[in-house]
């Protein structure tokens, strides 16, 4: 299969930084993205990784190994607003695109 | 400016009707997706096409059915076999097929079947 593996919970303060881990299969691997979805609304892209390292995006970071098939995404300061879930996919050289469950982030005052 | 519209945002129907939402495009993109997202869950890929008068099923594809006879537009007719349709519905769209480039999703349409 293409399982995409991610926590589905997290909990974290306002100011604070978190880290979404997201592993994957690795065969057909064509890039890494990640989404920010409000409830009831559509998702909004967030960043992209297609090789290995960091990218960086002010608050937001993603890292990816493509060895290790992992990818986490990095929010610092975090806001009230971020409350929301994070969700990872990735492309394949089949031309599909497979989605993890999602992570919901939940920043407490 | 360039984006994605999907219409209606809120549908009702009774069950056993046929209902096709509506996707239109103007960002000149070749593939079209339609995911649908239940409560709590991630998206489900429903159909998707890479490419005009091309279309391929998703996981979840009984029950659906889709067109794509323009490369604009990619409608989603929800079937009275579909057991469960009531969901939250997501077209996207992408310059390639193959993952290199970011989704685009419209707005999204909340389907109620009752």
């Amino acid at each position: 299969g293409q399982n995409i593996d991610q926590p589905t919970e997290m909990t974290a303060t306002e100011g604070a930084i978190v880290q979404i881990n997201c592993t994957y299969q690795t065969s057909g691997f064509n890039g890494l993205f990640w989404y920010q979805q409000h409830a009831g609304e559509a998702p909004t892209f967030l960043s992209y990784n297609v090789l290995d390292g960091l990218e960086e995006k002010g608050r937001f970071s993603s890292f990816l190994s493509r060895s290790k098939g992992y990818s986490y995404l990095l929010l610092k300061e975090l806001q009230m607003k971020d409350s929301a879930s994070y969700l990872c996919y990735r492309g394949s050289t089949l031309g599909r695109l497979y989605f993890g469950r999602g992570t919901q982030l939940t920043v407490w005052p | 400016d360039g984006g994605i519209t999907q219409s209606p945002k809120y549908l009702f129907r009774k069950e056993g009707q046929n209902v096709t939402l509506s996707c239109e495009q103007n960002l000149n993109h070749d593939a079209m997706y339609w995911y649908r997202q239940d409560p709590g869950q991630g998206l489900r890929l429903i159909y998707y096409s890479q490419i005009v008068n091309d279309f391929q099923k998703g996981d979840i594809a009984e029950g659906y059915s889709v067109s794509r006879e323009k490369k604009e537009s990619f409608p989603l007719t929800v079937t009275s076999a579909q057991k469960n349709p009531t969901a939250f519905y997501l077209c996207a769209s992408s310059i390639g097929s193959q993952g290199k480039s970011p989704l685009h999703f419209g707005n999204g349409t909340r389907l109620t079947v009752t």
